[in-house]
């Protein structure tokens, strides 16, 4: 079974500052792996997906992500945060093509970011 | 192109009771999945329906279950409601297909069972 884990359930950094968000995966194989960002009262929207390509997969609005197999790790960064980040933001994990959990998404617990001025 | 969109956005409940919350995809995709969120939680899979047919199913009861239409619109139902299924529901579509990997959500129902 897939799961996913993000460590740290809420995250607070200065406007201008690094944003780090921590999720290890658990998988048999190489999954899917997908950010996800939810504002409050709102769906998800997705920031950014690897699916076998390139292991450092740019997204929307300068976040990035970088998956490590050995680290089983898809850590997500922004070089500089801005007020607007601050939402919850959730890792997410799916099977491959082919696979008895392809096309459903895994969620971990999520992240809150908060962006102090 | 309208996205993902469900209805109705706010729903209260008496335990007991059943429901049914709706999803239309987004144009030109043809599978649909169903989330539960609960406060605080990631959301979880309920089931995925393409071709009209039930295809994967999570970890939820037979009080859970869903239709999909020929247009590719979608419903879920909730019987027998319980306090426990206060949720934020979320609806996502995709298009099947080895590339087309990415879901788009909706904005969700959120369902209060007083």
């Amino acid at each position: 079974a897939q799961s996913v884990t993000q460590l740290g359930s809420h995250v607070s950094v200065s406007e201008g500052a690094l944003v780090l968000l921590r999720c290890n995966y658990s998988s048999s194989v190489p999954p899917y792996l997908f950010w996800y960002v939810q504002y409050p009262n709102q769906g998800l929207q997705l920031l950014l997906k690897y699916t076998s390509a390139a292991t450092l997969v740019k997204g929307i609005n300068d976040f990035e992500a970088e998956f490590k197999k050995s680290e089983t790790s898809f850590h997500l960064t922004k070089p500089s945060a801005h007020m607007s980040d601050a939402a919850e933001y959730f890792c997410a994990v799916s099977g491959k093509a082919g696979g008895t959990s392809y096309g459903k998404l895994t969620f971990g617990q999520g992240t809150i970011l908060t962006v102090h001025p | 192109d309208a996205g993902v969109t469900q209805s109705p956005t706010h729903l209260i409940k008496t335990r007991g009771q059943q429901v049914t919350l709706r999803c239309s995809p987004k144009s030109g995709h043809d599978t649909v999945s169903w989330y539960q969120q609960a406060l605080g939680q990631g959301p979880q899979f309920i089931f995925q329906y393409y071709e009209e047919e039930e295809r994967q199913r999570g970890n939820f009861p037979d009080r859970f279950s869903g239709h999909q239409f020929p247009n590719y619109s979608s419903e879920l139902n909730v019987n027998a409601l319980l306090l426990g299924d206060s949720a934020l529901y979320l609806c996502a579509s995709r298009r099947q297909g080895y590339e087309n990997t990415e879901a788009f959500f909706g904005q969700g129902t959120r369902l209060t069972v007083v």
